[in-house]
């Protein structure tokens, strides 16, 4: 299976103040993708970072992969009252084509 | 520009009633197509997959079944809702690296 397990499952923390999620998977990839989901809503694309890329930088995001530890984290900086959500890792590609498997997320609360 | 549309947005059923949830891609061809649930408070379950017409792989054993009628159709059906089938249901289509979701259907069966 290629599911990506986010840690930690809950993580709250003030405004202004850094987020850190990590993400861990596995067997091989092509690349992983991170998702941020508002309370019963759908899910939005944040990011995908390539199996041959180290670190991808998005605005306030930044993607980190480590292949050799199937690891992955993404940090946001500067957090907003806006950013609370449910963020979940998504792994494709390697033996398993076109199944994309979902991670249980970690649930960020930013108080403002 | 590539849209996916997914409805009804909310749903409430009788036990015991059939299901069908619609989902239609624009905007590309030959997608991989993905129906996931995702319970309250928890990570989304990948229930079914199409990597192309016909072609459905299915992960979970459930009530549910799934059907791709078309290049960017997809179904999600049921001959007879159980209490256990309440949930948060999303389409999603892949390609060429990038996952795109629909807004979802809130499905509560009463």
């Amino acid at each position: 299976s290629q599911q990506g397990e986010e840690d930690p499952q809950a993580l709250s923390i003030q405004e202004g103040e850094n987020a850190t999620m990590n993400c861990s998977y596995k067997t091989s990839i092509n690349n992983l993708q991170w998702y941020r989901q508002n309370s019963g809503r759908g899910l939005v694309h944040l990011i995908l970072i390539r199996s041959n890329e180290r670190e991808k930088h998005s605005g306030r995001l930044r993607v980190t992969l480590d292949t050799s530890k199937k690891s992955s984290s993404l940090l946001i900086t500067a957090s907003r009252a806006a950013d609370t959500a449910s963020y979940f890792c998504v792994c494709a590609g390697g033996t398993s084509y076109g199944k994309l498997t979902f991670g249980q997320g970690t649930i960020l609360t930013v108080h403002p | 520009s590539q849209t996916i549309h997914q409805w009804p947005a909310t749903l409430v059923q009788p036990v015991g009633s059939p299901l069908s949830l619609e989902c239609t891609v624009e905007g590309t061809s030959n997608p991989n197509l993905y129906w996931y649930r995702q319970a309250a408070g928890r990570g989304l379950q990948l229930l079914f997959y199409s990597v192309g017409i016909g072609q459905i792989s299915s992960e979970v054993p459930q009530n549910l079944s799934a059907s791709r009628p078309q290049d960017r159709q997809f179904i999600l059906s049921s001959k007879k809702l159980l209490l256990s089938d309440s949930g948060f249901y999303l389409c999603a289509w892949s390609r060429q690296g990038r996952t795109f979701f629909g807004q979802g259907t809130r499905l509560t069966v009463v």
